[in-house]
């Protein structure tokens, strides 16, 4: 039971390029979101998906999209860096929507030049 | 907008002390849940408090709530160096869980 997943741990890009960050949970949960955490401002909430093919914005979502195609993996794709978003990004879920604990993977380190 | 604030923003104890981390929220909430981040890790959960409970423990953690100010205690006792870390509050009010900046607590040998 691996819990949940992320590819790359590291990345660097140029401005302009596209990327897409991996998410995969092997708990069957129903809920998947993303965070980004950059110094002083704690974890703001990028997108989040309740079930496969349900997806909604959070606090920061431009430059960011989602697809949830399966109840495993939640992919987040970078259509156009931008150096706004170098930052750590960690991919969360959880049983279902919001209330109960999350389960985090171990994060992906994002630098755009 | 971040739904918690917790407060001190940062917190330097030595070995065997206590240390306590507190947390305000704006609105009504269903619960309230305490996470841990070691240095480059992802967060852990610890404990999940509901809006009808005042306190809760787990181990050498104890955690209150008081909905009429809003507010949240984590209290960790007789501290270990490997207590090192930040500590998260996020409240759930009915939308994806909104957290804090967190404490970044050390504990000194």
């Amino acid at each position: 039971n691996a819990g949940v997943t992320q590819t790359p741990k590291f990345q660097v890009l140029k401005t302009g390029q596209s990327m897409t960050l991996q998410c995969a949970q092997d708990m069957n949960h129903e809920y998947m979101s993303w965070y980004r955490q950059d110094p002083g401002m704690g974890l703001r909430l990028i997108h989040y998906s309740v079930g496969a093919g349900i997806t909604d914005q959070g606090e920061v979502p431009n430059g960011y999209n989602v697809s949830r195609s399966t109840t495993e993996d939640f992919p987040l794709r970078l259509l156009s860096a931008a150096p706004s978003q170098t930052s750590v990004y960690f991919c969360a879920s959880s049983d279902r929507q919001g209330g109960e604990k999350l389960f985090f993977g171990s994060g992906t380190q994002l630098s755009v030049l | 907008s971040q739904q918690g604030e917790e407060d001190p923003q940062a917190l330097s104890i030595q070995e065997g002390e206590n240390a306590t981390m507190n947390c305000s929220y704006k609105t009504s909430i269903n619960n309230l849940q305490w996470y841990r981040q070691n240095s480059g890790r992802g967060l852990v959960h610890l404990i999940l408090i509901r809006s009808n409970e005042r306190e809760k423990h787990s181990g050498r953690l104890r955690v209150t709530l008081d909905t009429s100010k809003k507010s949240s205690s984590l209290l960790i006792t007789a501290s270990r160096a490997a207590d090192t870390a930040s500590y998260f509050c996020a409240t759930d009010w009915g939308t994806p869980l909104v957290f804090g900046k967190g404490t970044r607590l050390s504990v000194i040998a």
